[in-house]
């Protein structure tokens, strides 16, 4: 049973360039959020996405956009990347939207800006 | 304002003792808690959670309690391994356990 699947695992772009960064959820699950994770701190919500839809957002510009498929996998795009865009993104899938259950993390993407 | 608070960045503990970790919020409107454990290189995986509606659950050697007039939590693990040296994270949400908001963690270290 695959958890959850991040790519890639490591990217170096530089400022004003775009990413686009990839999550599969754990089998049986249909929400994905993502969350920012700097250095020496907790990971901050971005967004959750289900039913193909942004259902809630976090205190992040519109910079940070994304998408889901019909298979639930999803995107995270970043636009116009800053120096401070440099952390952890990281992937949590669970199952029912609103649902109260805990979810399940890849291990992220780390995101360096030069 | 961080609504969640891990106030100590670090604990070590002998192997056996008791680790408790703890975790101070200031959104009364929490009502779902969750603790994570993270390992280098690893996304964090879930360990225990706690409905407001509680003021305990138990895991195994694990143990969340819930003080909500104090708005705090704490983890007790009992009795602390080396393997569960790890950066714990609090979490806590409204409703819905997908737009957690997460502590900074705390880094423990349990010593053989």
């Amino acid at each position: 049973d695959a958890g959850v699947t991040q790519s890639p695992t490591h990217l170096i772009k530089t400022r004003g360039q775009q990413v686009t960064l990839r999550c599969s959820p754990k089998s049986g699950h249909d929400t994905v959020s993502w969350y920012q994770q700097a250095l020496g701190q907790g990971p901050q919500f971005i967004f959750q996405y289900y039913e193909e839809e942004e259902r809630q957002r976090g205190n992040f510009p519109d910079r940070f956009s994304g998408h889901q498929f019909p298979n639930y996998s999803s995107e995270l795009n970043v636009n116009a990347l800053l120096l401070g865009d440099s952390a952890l993104y990281l992937c949590a899938s669970s199952f029912g939207g609103y649902s109260n259950q805990p979810q399940h993390f890849g291990d992220g993407t780390r995101l360096s800006i030069l | 304002d961080q609504q969640v608070k891990q106030n100590s960045p670090s604990l070590s503990v002998q192997e056996g003792r008791i680790s408790i970790l703890n975790c101070d919020y200031t959104n009364s409107m929490f009502d779902y808690f969750l603790w994570y454990k993270k390992y280098p290189a690893e996304g964090p995986t879930f360990l225990i959670s706690i409905s407001s509606i509680k003021d305990k659950n138990e895991d195994g050697r694990f143990t969340v309690f819930l003080n909500k007039s104090a708005k705090h939590l704490s983890l007790h693990i009992v009795p602390s391994q080396p393997g569960d040296s790890a950066v714990y994270f609090c979490a806590a949400s409204v409703g819905s356990a997908g737009k957690s908001t997460f502590g900074d963690g705390t880094t423990l270290t349990v010593k053989p």
